[in-house]
């Protein structure tokens, strides 16, 4: 069965240090979703990219960070100077093509990337 | 912002026995999604419902898509061991970005 997948699973930085962290969606999709978890609270999206643009993103999403789809397979979350309070799990998530006016869009997600920073 | 109030928060249950949690919303959704997420690993679609109303099983889960589309429930039956986890309810507005909004949780612990 396809899915998505994140490298690497754990990854530990040194505050104010750049961090890439990177998907590989499902080959057949098109919309690509990053999402976080800090450890013990719930999923919150950060940002959503179909196109080679950014189609939302979240109040958390500022300007630390981007998304760039760098070639037809990978999909990066970076973050440029990192804080303490960047250490979560980063989901990247993959849905589908809509057709028509009605539309599944099931998004699977990665096992995820623990991301440290110390 | 989009809240989604998820109960219980945490249920202990002896195996064998049935399970019921809800998820209710002060906005409207058009798609209701129930996840499971074990330890180290991603969320994974449970079951999604897309019509108020709707009915949905997957195996000895049951969820259903209330008539105000503002709340959900999910029953598991006759619970075993691997049900242990955190199962988050999520909704969906269904407009073009589709961000998921996720519930905080219900963790559930089997008693053998």
């Amino acid at each position: 069965e396809p899915e998505v997948t994140q490298t690497p699973s754990h990854q530990v930085t040194q505050m104010g240090q750049e961090v890439i962290l990177r998907c590989v969606p499902i080959s057949n999709h098109l919309y690509f979703y990053w999402y976080r978890q800090i450890l013990g609270q719930k999923v919150e999206f950060l940002v959503s990219f179909y196109n080679n643009e950014i189609s939302e993103k979240s109040e958390i999403f500022d300007d630390q960070f981007s998304v760039e789809r760098p070639d037809g397979s990978n999909f990066t979350l970076k973050i440029r100077s990192t804080k303490l309070e960047d250490s979560a799990m980063y989901f990247c998530a993959s849905s589908e093509v809509r057709e028509g006016s009605f539309s599944k869009n099931i998004q699977y997600f990665g096992a995820g990337t623990r991301l440290s920073v110390l | 912002g989009q809240q989604l109030n998820q109960s219980p928060q945490s249920m202990f249950i002896q195996e064998g026995e049935d399970v019921s949690m809800n998820c209710t919303s002060s906005s409207i959704f058009n798609t209701w999604l129930w996840y499971k997420q074990d330890p180290g690993e991603g969320p994974v679609l449970l079951i999604a419902l897309y019509k108020a109303g709707e009915l949905t099983s997957n195996g000895r889960l049951t969820a259903q898509f209330g008539i105000t589309r503002k709340d959900s429930f999910l029953n598991i039956s006759a619970s075993i061991p691997s049900d242990v986890g955190i199962y988050f309810c999520a909704g969906q507005k269904m407009n073009r970005d589709d961000k998921i909004i996720f519930g905080k949780g219900t963790r559930l612990h089997i008693l053998p």
